[in-house]
């Protein structure tokens, strides 16, 4: 079945040691995103893609950073994990003109603990 | 910001109908209407979406009002499968706009 692939889905990194948390497509879908959750909280989204375009939200802070180097694969890259960086990264995709055809798939989520 | 307000918990008996409220009060005309749930420790799942008219599929109904300030999510016969925080969250910025997810309403379905 298509889908959206994280791996690892557990992933334990140490403090301010660089990690990256990796996302994969089968469905050709051109946009790709990615959320943070942190416990008992609704995700947050970090950035996007689209197509090859990078879309940054606002608030989303440097130590968070993304590359997308094919349709299939995005990675997000946290370059000094601090304790408060501890959460869930769900990564999602759409189509284009998402409004016709639905809503994103979210893959299943990669739980982060920073020791 | 989301642009939704949902209550934070609610409470349905197995096999009853679940009925979700939604306000979106400052929603524009082409803006559109979504609900997802998370099961937890599981990422997102797509229920349902809608503009101005009534939509219904395989899992849930979705009852927009004629002012479009709110909508209803159903689930015709809740089961204990169906205990999850659901997100209503209306779509800014066209077709390519981002889903900003609000707190949800935690539903505990009951034996």
């Amino acid at each position: 079945d298509a889908m959206v692939i994280q791996n690892p889905r557990y992933q334990v990194t140490q403090f301010g040691k660089p990690v990256t948390l990796s996302c994969s497509q089968t469905l050709n879908h051109n946009v790709m995103y990615w959320y943070q959750q942190k416990s008992s909280q609704a995700p947050k989204l970090l950035f996007h893609y689209y197509d090859k375009d990078f879309n940054n939200e606002a608030d989303t802070p440097d130590n968070f950073q993304s590359r997308r180097p094919n349709t299939s694969f995005c990675f997000l890259d946290i370059r000094s994990p601090g304790l408060g960086d501890a959460a869930m990264y769900l990564c999602a995709t759409s189509r284009d003109s998402l409004d016709r055809l639905g809503g994103y798939t979210f893959g299943s989520g990669t739980r982060l603990t920073v020791v | 910001d989301a642009k939704t307000t949902q209550p934070p918990s609610m409470d349905c008996a197995e096999g009853r109908a679940a009925n979700l409220p939604c306000n979106h009060s400052t929603i524009s005309g082409n803006e559109y209407v979504y609900w997802y749930r998370q099961i937890h420790s599981q990422g997102p799942q797509y229920i349902i979406h809608g503009l101005k008219n009534n939509e219904t599929n395989e899992m849930a109904s979705l009852i927009i009002t004629e002012d479009r300030k709110s909508s209803t999510l159903i689930l015709p016969h809740a089961t204990l499968r169906d205990t999850a925080v659901y997100y209503c969250i209306v779509r800014v910025g066209g077709s390519q706009g981002n889903l900003i997810f609000g707190k949800g309403t935690k539903l505990s379905v009951k034996p």
